[in-house]
């Protein structure tokens, strides 16, 4: 069955980076689209980005231009989120999902992975 | 951005109720309009896709409907298990964005 596994738990203080990863298992990696969402405590999802991971191509939400990099490893099944520059309002669950082709709608989740921001 | 507005925020019923939800979109976006549910701690679950597509292994209780800018998640005989926060999804355009969640609560 697919399967979404994502690294663990990181504490970051702030001016620092954060690289998530995401093991994909149980599907062709390169087929479907991977996206990656937050939610920060309390509060609903924010759209982060996607990534092809066919081709790496990738596409950010404008509130994360210039501060996210999303890649893909086609070796191993995996995608990465890396954050950089931080903040306290950075702390939140992230989220990776597969997008299933024609609608995007994400039939399958990572367990998410905890990133906390403080100093 | 396209706005996904959700009502209510909370609700509270009983086992066996029929519950609706409300999502709202701030443009006409098809039928790219997609459900989830979400238990505290845990990754959200598809529910239903494209307006009112059962995802595989879904109880049949769930249903959605809906097109344009209007959409509406029904349960019927709420289950114990259903106790959780439901949310909407487009993916009509980037960037996608959620309803802020409904939580239904035990009455």
């Amino acid at each position: 069955q697919v399967q979404l596994v994502q690294s663990g738990a990181e504490v970051k203080k702030p001016g620092a980076s954060v690289k998530v990863s995401c093991r994909a298992s149980g599907y062709t990696f390169i087929t479907q689209y991977l996206y990656w969402m937050r939610q920060a405590p309390g509060q609903g999802l924010e759209w982060v980005g996607m990534i092809n991971p066919s081709g790496g191509s990738t596409t950010y939400a404008q509130n994360f231009q210039g501060r996210v990099t999303m890649t893909r490893d086609t070796s191993t099944s995996t995608a990465y989120m890396e954050l950089s520059i931080l903040r306290s309002e950075d702390t939140a669950v992230y989220y990776c999902a597969r997008g299933v082709f024609g609608y995007s709608h994400f039939d399958s989740w990572g367990q998410g992975t905890l990133v906390t921001v403080s100093s | 951005d396209i706005q996904m507005t959700q009502s209510p925020s909370s609700l509270s019923a009983s086992v066996g109720d029929r519950v609706t939800i409300t999502c709202r979109a701030s443009q006409t976006i098809g039928v790219y309009l997609h459900w989830y549910q979400q238990k505290p701690g845990k990754a959200p679950k598809l529910l239903i896709y494209a307006a009112s597509a059962l995802h595989t292994g879904v109880p049949s209780r769930f249903s959605g409907s809906g097109s344009g800018a209007q959409f509406t998640l029904t349960i019927n005989g709420l289950q114990p298990d259903d106790f959780a926060t439901y949310f909407c999804h487009q993916t009509d355009n980037t960037p996608h964005t959620f309803g802020q969640g409904t939580t239904v609560e035990i009455k």
